[in-house]
């Protein structure tokens, strides 16, 4: 059963340190995203790439946050340096180019004291 | 500016009896709709998508429904069942593949 695994699955760290956060795509989609849920919101639009290129990344805040695929089986994204808003669940997805859902992996729980 | 909008938070049914889950969207280059469900400590999973071009799409206990002059969309669940308690997402795709997704509706299904 194909999977999207996301790690670490939680994170704490301190104020001011650098995060950063991994996801495996499922073997053949070259499409990624990060979306971001906080408490208060639905899930927010980070950042996608296609083909390891990214599309859009007009939903992350440039000055601390970066996302990379440095290859197709790997997608990380970074925050440096972290502050307490950042305490969120960072989910990944993936899937193929062709409309349909997109399978989300289970997350990574962020809380930044 | 928030695109796709589920404006009822949460929903409480009986089992056994309908229940009806609402989006509407601003975009009009919106292609795709899809629903997902999420469980706690889970991430979302793909429920059942409607194209466009079709106004309904039907999977078992779950139907879609796309009013495109409204921008409205629903999903309907017959008959709800204890087990389809969770949080249900709205989202829409344009053809470039970029989903935006709704805040989600906590359904509450009551034995």
């Amino acid at each position: 059963d194909a999977r999207v695994t996301q790690t670490p699955r939680h994170k704490v760290t301190e104020m001011g340190q650098e995060v950063t956060m991994r996801c495996q795509p499922i073997l053949g989609h070259n499409t990624v995203f990060w979306y971001r849920q906080t408490m208060m919101q639905g899930l927010e639009l980070l950042a996608y790439f296609r083909n390891r290129a990214p599309l859009d990344d007009s939903g992350m805040p440039k000055d601390r946050f970066s996302a990379e695929m440095p290859d197709a089986t790997l997608a990380t994204l970074k925050i440096q340096p972290s502050e307490p808003r950042d305490s969120a669940v960072y989910f990944c997805a993936s899937g193929p180019r062709s409309p349909g859902g997109y399978t989300f992996g289970s997350g990574t729980r962020l809380t930044v004291v | 500016d928030q695109q796709v909008k589920q404006n009822s938070p949460s929903l409480s049914v009986q089992e056994g009896r309908i229940s009806i889950l609402n989006c509407d969207y601003t975009n009009s280059m919106f292609d795709y709709f899809l629903w997902y469900k999420k469980y706690p400590a889970e991430g979302p999973t793909f429920l059942i998508s409607i194209s466009s071009i079709k106004d309904k799409n039907e999977d078992g206990r779950f139907t879609v429904f796309l009013n495109k002059s409204a921008k409205h969309l629903s999903l309907h669940i017959v008959p709800s069942q204890p087990g389809d308690s969770a949080v249900y997402f709205c989202a829409a795709n344009t053809n470039a593949g970029k989903s935006t997704f709704g805040d989600g509706t906590t359904l509450t299904v009551k034995p």
